[in-house]
């Protein structure tokens, strides 16, 4: 079935530093949608990226969607301490009926 | 709007008793999801529904089972509680996925203990 690597795992920064996590497919996707989790709470729909090669911005959050439409990025400028949780890529299953999340991205940020 | 509800928050089972994890939603929405979460794991979709009276099995729907009577409620049915079940239970909706730019709409999640 459908899979998505995602790495790092576990990121820690100092606030201000930038942060990044990497969504990876071996095959070509249709989408793929980025949700947040803070510690304790339920996941939080970000974003849908579509098109090859997307770019999306909100504030310091920087989406990118691979030319190829096999990996895509969250790139977090000047962290705060607001943005500690688990970003999670997901993308559609084979149906295209729900989605396959990634193991996510755990970021904790100390001042 | 109270979007997507689940009860109970926390719960603790016997190995082998049954529960029900129950799920509504009031956004009209057509699609209904059932995921676990382990620590390290991600989320792990379990069980799915398109509309009412439709369901189908996810990435590890054994040890579960689900019903769709309604376009609202989707509940998760547990039997035979084992402590490999112990997670947190999340359930969730949307609209179809052609209409999917919303993406998911979560609940507040049921913590399950199995001991």
């Amino acid at each position: 079935g459908q899979q998505v690597m995602q790495i790092p795992q576990y990121q820690h920064v100092q606030e201000g530093e930038d942060f990044t996590t990497y969504c990876n497919s071996s095959t070509t996707l249709s989408n793929i949608q980025w949700y947040k989790q803070r510690p304790g709470g339920h996941p939080v729909f970000l974003i849908q990226l579509v098109k090859s090669g997307e770019v999306k911005k909100q504030k310091r959050l920087t989406f990118q969607f691979g030319e190829a439409k096999k990996n895509s990025s969250l790139h977090i400028t000047a962290t705060q301490t607001t943005d500690v949780g688990t970003y999670f890529c997901a993308v559609s299953n084979q149906a295209g009926t729900a989605l396959i999340f990634g193991k996510g991205t755990t970021l904790s940020v100390s001042s | 709007n109270a979007g997507v509800t689940q009860t109970p928050k926390f719960r603790i089972l016997k190995i082998g008793q049954s529960m029900t994890l129950q799920c509504t939603q009031d956004m009209n929405h057509n699609y209904m999801y059932w995921y676990r979460q382990d620590p390290g794991m991600g989320l792990k979709l379990i069980y799915y529904s398109v509309g009412a009276g439709i369901t189908d099995k996810g990435e590890v729907p054994n040890g579960y089972n689900v019903s769709r009577s309604t376009t609202e409620d989707f509940p998760l049915r547990l039997e035979l509680a084992a402590p490999s079940q112990t997670s947190v239970y999340f359930c969730a909706s949307s609209y179809s996925w052609r209409e999917f730019i919303n993406g998911y709409t979560f609940g507040s999640g049921t913590r399950l203990t199995v001991v």
